[in-house]
């Protein structure tokens, strides 16, 4: 079975940096490309970053580039997401999604991420 | 950016309802068109892809149409299990983006 899980999400101030973590199993990582997609409060679905297969080309929406990076250890099965600089419009459930020929086949039950102002 | 839109934002049906809920993109995707749906408190779950292709694990009752600009999500006999948000979402080229949902609620 094809599991996602997200951990390293919390309360951090704003400026600050946070490192999530997405931890594969039930697939071979190294085979797919890789996405985050986050979730403010109460809002809708917004496409933040993605990675393929050997980490070698990311992506980013323009509201986090320069400030996140992706990347992935296909060994330890996991996909990180560097978050500095943080601002409070920055605050959303993060997750990680399994992307197979660009749709998400597969989710992770999210990590919520709180900058404080 | 591409821009979706989705209409309506929310609706109220009964069980039993055909319900069916359209996706407008801003430019022409042809059929790189996905829907998901996203129970309160749950992660997004995959229902179709590529505009028409029912998600392994999906119900039958769910289908997708359309190519171009212009899709449709329809349930075919809405289920309580139903009762959820449906996002549609555009794969075409970056940056992936959404509609803002549908809510289906209780009538």
């Amino acid at each position: 079975e094809v599991q996602l899980e997200e951990s390293g999400g919390g309360l951090v101030q704003s400026g600050g940096s946070l490192r999530l973590s997405c931890a594969a199993s039930g697939f071979t990582l190294s085979n797919y490309w890789m996405n985050w997609v986050r979730q403010a409060p109460g809002k809708g679905l917004v496409w933040v970053s993605r990675i393929n297969r050997d980490g070698s080309s990311t992506n980013y929406a323009d509201s986090v580039k320069g400030r996140f990076t992706i990347s992935r250890d296909n060994t330890k099965n996991t996909m990180y997401l560097q978050m500095n600089s943080l601002r409070a419009e920055d605050t959303a459930v993060y997750y990680c999604a399994k992307d197979t020929f660009s749709w998400f086949d597969s989710w992770g039950q999210g990590t919520l991420v709180t900058v404080s102002s | 950016d591409i821009q979706m839109t989705q209409s309506p934002s929310s609706l109220s049906a009964s069980v039993g309802d055909r319900v069916t809920i359209t996706c407008r993109a801003s430019q022409i995707i042809t059929t790189f068109l996905n829907w998901y749906q996203q129970r309160p408190g749950n992660a997004p779950k995959l229902l179709i892809y590529a505009a028409s292709n029912l998600h392994s694990g999906a119900p039958s009752r769910f289908s997708g149409s359309g190519s171009g600009a212009d899709f449709t999500l329809t349930i075919s006999s809405l289920q309580p299990e139903d009762f959820a948000t449906y996002y549609c979402q555009q794969s075409d080229s970056l940056p992936y983006t959404f509609g803002q949902g549908t809510k289906v609620e209780i009538k």
